[in-house]
């Protein structure tokens, strides 16, 4: 069945810096890859998707890749901010017997200090 | 466009009692799910719909849980006979069916 793993759980770094967090899935049929992002008390917000026939794709300063052979895709913070503290989710729509199910990876909570 | 509304955004029930969660979607969009979130926790997975129809409630406890999602109106997620461990954040998406969701701003389910 669908499994979504996401590393690391908690990230922290300087402003300035920049952050990655990965996330590995199993299902080969899933054609779909948003990253959300999650404030204290707050919805989970769309930030940056990917379909699987496209390796990259670039939005300002966030950036995803996918690797579709090895089933992992990344999200990429450059010139992190304090604002940009959040927890932060991968997720990936299945096909085959999943088809259309929205699963989430566990999530990093990502803490940029200024 | 309003966005996915739920509502409400804060319940308060006592054991024993039914709690009715609902869920409108965003115009245009004809899928929900579903996920339960405890403090500090990731998004669980409960249930996938289509109107009209249940595609996958395998995140869905067994007994007391169910959810619908009618041809007209709001989808619905109902629990009945609450307990304490049922306390936590609801929150639904809705789709227009390609894979990019979109979420409404949670109900905080407490049961006292």
């Amino acid at each position: 069945g669908e499994n979504v793993e996401q590393h690391p759980s908690t990230l922290s770094v300087q402003e300035g810096d920049s952050a990655v967090i990965k996330c590995t899935y199993s299902d080969s049929a899933s054609n779909y890859f948003p990253w959300y992002k999650q404030e204290l008390g707050k919805r989970p917000q769309l930030i940056i998707d990917i379909r699987s026939n496209v390796g990259e794709k670039k939005d300002q300063r966030i950036a995803v890749t996918l690797n579709k052979t090895a089933k992992h895709f990344s999200l990429h913070i450059t010139e992190t901010q304090p604002e940009d503290s959040a927890v932060y989710f991968c997720a990936e729509v299945g096909g085959g017997t999943s088809y259309g199910k929205l699963t989430f990876g566990q999530g990093t909570i990502l803490t940029v200090h200024p | 466009n309003a966005g996915v509304m739920q509502n409400p955004r804060h319940l308060v029930r006592r054991r024993g009692q039914e709690a009715r969660l609902r869920c409108s979607p965003m115009k245009g969009h004809s899928h929900v799910y579903w996920y339960r979130q405890l403090p500090e926790e990731g998004l669980k997975f409960m249930v996938y719909l289509q109107k009209e129809n249940i595609i996958d409630e395998s995140g869905m406890p067994k007994e007391r849980f169910s959810a619908e999602f009618p041809k007209e109106g709001p989808s619905i997620l109902r629990i009945q006979q609450v307990v304490r461990g049922d306390s936590a954040a609801y929150f639904c998406a809705s789709s227009p069916g390609e894979g990019k969701a979109f979420f409404g701003q949670g109900t905080r389910l407490t049961v006292v």
